[in-house]
């Protein structure tokens, strides 16, 4: 049973252009998290979806940063025209429906680096 | 809103020392706690929680935390550590209302072997 998979890895990007990190879930969860770390900064909430549903995106900057969670496929974290700032490590994590809804399973997470 | 509060954010110790780390959180209702870790390299992962009722939880590897509701406190404690301790320790809560779950800006714990 594969954890949640988090790709690319790493990104580059300079500024002005588009990333797009892709989260899968680990198979049987429907809640995906998605979270920034900087450095000394921890782990900030970011937005947290079900399929096809954002439940709660109180974390996300107004403008640039979209979230999905389409019927099919993973969840996509969407920076566009993105600034040096964006540089960090994004993490997302899943969980299950129902008990035990709230314990999170991890990715390894996608180093974006803005040039 | 919710916020959560860790005090140390490099703890240095020496092998077989105890350890006791720091976690408060703000918010008035019921909460779930949790404390994750990140060793070198790898995933976070979960360490241990507190849903409901006794508050002195166990978790893996011999960590244990305890919930004192009277100080919105939720502090992780091993009486012995290990040098493959050194990791990165995150404190969590989220209101039983609410799924969002909030982190700590985490603490850096080195074990000296």
């Amino acid at each position: 049973n594969a954890g949640v998979m988090q790709n690319p890895r790493h990104l580059v990007r300079r500024r002005g252009q588009e990333a797009r990190l892709r989260c899968s879930p680990m198979k049987g969860h429907s809640h995906v998290y998605w979270y920034r770390q900087l450095p000394e900064e921890g782990l900030k909430f970011m937005v947290y979806l079900q399929k096809e549903n954002i439940i709660d995106e109180s974390g996300m900057p107004k403008e640039r940063f979209s979230a999905e969670f389409p019927k099919e496929g993973p969840s996509i974290l969407r920076i566009q025209q993105v600034v040096r700032g964006d540089s960090a490590a994004y993490f997302c994590a899943s969980s299950p429906q129902g008990p035990g809804a709230n314990v999170l399973t991890f990715g390894a997470g996608s180093r974006l680096t803005v040039l | 809103a919710q916020s959560v509060s860790q005090h140390n954010h490099h703890v240095i110790l020496s092998e077989a020392a105890s350890l006791e780390l720091g976690c408060n959180y703000s918010y008035g209702g019921t909460v779930n706690l949790f404390w994750y870790v990140q060793y070198p390299g790898q995933h976070l992962q979960l360490l241990l929680k507190y849903f409901s009722g006794d508050p002195l939880v166990k978790g893996i590897k011999g960590f244990e935390a305890e919930f004192i509701k009277s100080k919105f406190s939720f502090n992780l404690r091993k009486p012995s550590v290990q040098w493959s301790d050194t990791a990165e320790y995150f404190c969590a809560v989220n209101a039983r209302r609410d799924d969002k779950i909030i982190f700590g800006k985490g603490t850096r714990l080195h074990i000296l072997p």
